[in-house]
């Protein structure tokens, strides 16, 4: 089955600097990876996904990247901000297999202000 | 209504006892999931109900008991559970089991003592 490593565990960032997550996956099969935000005591949000017949993809301060033939992809945020603090998940989802995600194990972002 | 809801918020029952959690959602999704997330790791699939019908059960102990009385509501009963089912239950639905984007309910938070 697959599996997605995520790194790194935790990021503590300045506020207004970037954040980077990096995901490996191992299923070549997986076509759509979506990234989720937990806030604490909340429900995972989805804020953007990827399929694999796009490289990149951006919504105002995040971007994801994805490398078809490495088998990974990376969530970018720009000027971080206090309210993107929260545990960041990765998923990937094999074509084929219908809705059935896999999650990285989480990276827990602190922006210091 | 765009959200997917859960109740109770949270739950505390004995080893002993029978409950219920529920889950609803009208946006009109015909697929819908229960996951288990316990603290500080991803979520982790449990079950997966199509057009109102079982189409995944990721090997699920049978103290859990998933019913879909119709394409809006969920349910998950629990029977005889023990300590380490202490966790946050979330449900999710998506339009179809083949479009991938998944929406999450709040979770029920439960304590088995």
């Amino acid at each position: 089955g697959e599996n997605v490593e995520q790194h790194p565990s935790t990021l503590s960032v300045q506020e207004g600097d970037s954040a980077v997550i990096k995901c490996t996956y191992s299923d070549s099969a997986s076509n759509y990876f979506p990234w989720y935000k937990q806030e604490l005591g909340k429900r995972p949000q989805l804020i953007i996904d990827i399929r694999s017949n796009v490289g990149e993809k951006k919504d105002q301060r995040i971007a994801v990247t994805l490398n078809k033939t490495a088998k990974h992809f990376s969530l970018h945020i720009t000027e971080t901000q206090p309210e993107d603090s929260a545990v960041y998940f990765c998923a990937a989802a094999p074509n084929g297999a219908g809705n059935k995600l896999t999650f990285g194990g989480g990276t827990r972002v602190l922006v210091k202000p | 209504d765009t959200e997917v809801t859960q109740t109770p918020k949270h739950l505390v029952m004995g080893m002993t006892n029978k409950k219920s959690l529920k889950c609803e959602q009208h946006m009109g999704h015909r697929a819908m999931y229960w996951y288990k997330q316990k603290a500080k790791k991803p979520p982790e699939l449990m079950f997966v109900y199509s057009y109102e019908k079982l189409s995944i059960n990721e090997s699920v102990p049978s103290r859990f008991s998933p019913e879909c009385p119709n394409s809006s509501l969920l349910n998950l009963h629990l029977h005889a559970l023990q300590p380490e089912d202490s966790a946050l239950y979330l449900c999710a639905s998506s339009q179809d089991f083949r479009v991938y984007e998944q929406y999450f309910g709040p979770g029920t938070r439960l304590t088995v003592t």
